[in-house]
């Protein structure tokens, strides 16, 4: 069984400090993954999607990924309280561009003014 | 602006009941999804659709069927619906590029099957 495992939190931070949310996964020919940012009741939103190792940065956010180490993360800086929201990992299972991704059960950040 | 539409957005049925949930989307992408989110178990792919002649059962399609009418509506049906699959029901769309297949998705339909 594919799994992706995200800790379910809630992880809090003041605002303007660093959040940063950890995501790992068991398929090692998986080779591109995904952040996703869901607001309660609502649907996911694509954030942030990584494909090879190191780091990608998109205005306050950074995605970090390591596949040897089987490990995703992302780096929300500046965390403002409108960041809070469930973050969603999820990993194209496979190798190659398959199209089925797996998702982690999201972990809930919590931003507190 | 391009866009993945559900309708109902809110249903509320019995059990028993046969149910369809309609996905239509603009964004002229080939690929289709759909998922079921329940609290504690994430999101669950139940069918995809990589075009209009090829659908595919996801993680958990007993008691579902789909339809791909065209390649901008995938529809979900439940045959006859049971409590257990009061849940948010999400449908997506992607497209294939070189190195991603990044999925967007709808708004969401809560079903609740009483």
């Amino acid at each position: 069984q594919k799994e992706v495992e995200q800790n379910s939190g809630p992880l809090s931070v003041p605002e303007g400090a660093i959040a940063s949310l950890n995501c790992t996964y068991s398929d090692r020919g998986s080779q591109s993954f995904f952040w996703y940012r869901q607001y309660s009741g609502k649907s996911p939103e694509l954030i942030m999607s990584i494909y090879s190792n190191g780091d990608k940065e998109d205005g306050r956010f950074t995605a970090q990924l390591n596949k040897a180490s089987q490990y995703v993360s992302l780096l929300i800086r500046d965390s403002q309280p409108s960041d809070s929201a469930t973050y969603l990992c999820a990993v194209n299972i496979g190798s190659g561009n398959t199209g089925k991704l797996i998702f982690g059960q999201g972990t809930t950040l919590q931003v507190k003014p | 602006d391009a866009d993945v539409t559900q309708t109902p957005r809110n249903r509320i049925t019995k059990t028993g009941k046969r149910i369809m949930l309609e996905c239509s989307q603009t964004k002229g992408h080939d690929r289709m999804y759909w998922y079921r989110q329940d609290p504690g178990l994430g999101l669950r792919l139940i069918y995809y659709s990589f075009d209009v002649k090829d659908i595919n059962k996801g993680e958990i399609s007993d008691g579902y069927s789909v339809s791909r009418q065209a390649q901008a509506k995938f529809s979900l049906s439940l045959e006859s619906a049971i409590p257990n699959q009061t849940a948010l029901y999400f449908c997506a769309t992607s497209v294939k590029t070189k190195a991603y297949n990044e999925q967007f998705f709808g708004p969401g339909t809560r079903l609740t099957v009483l």
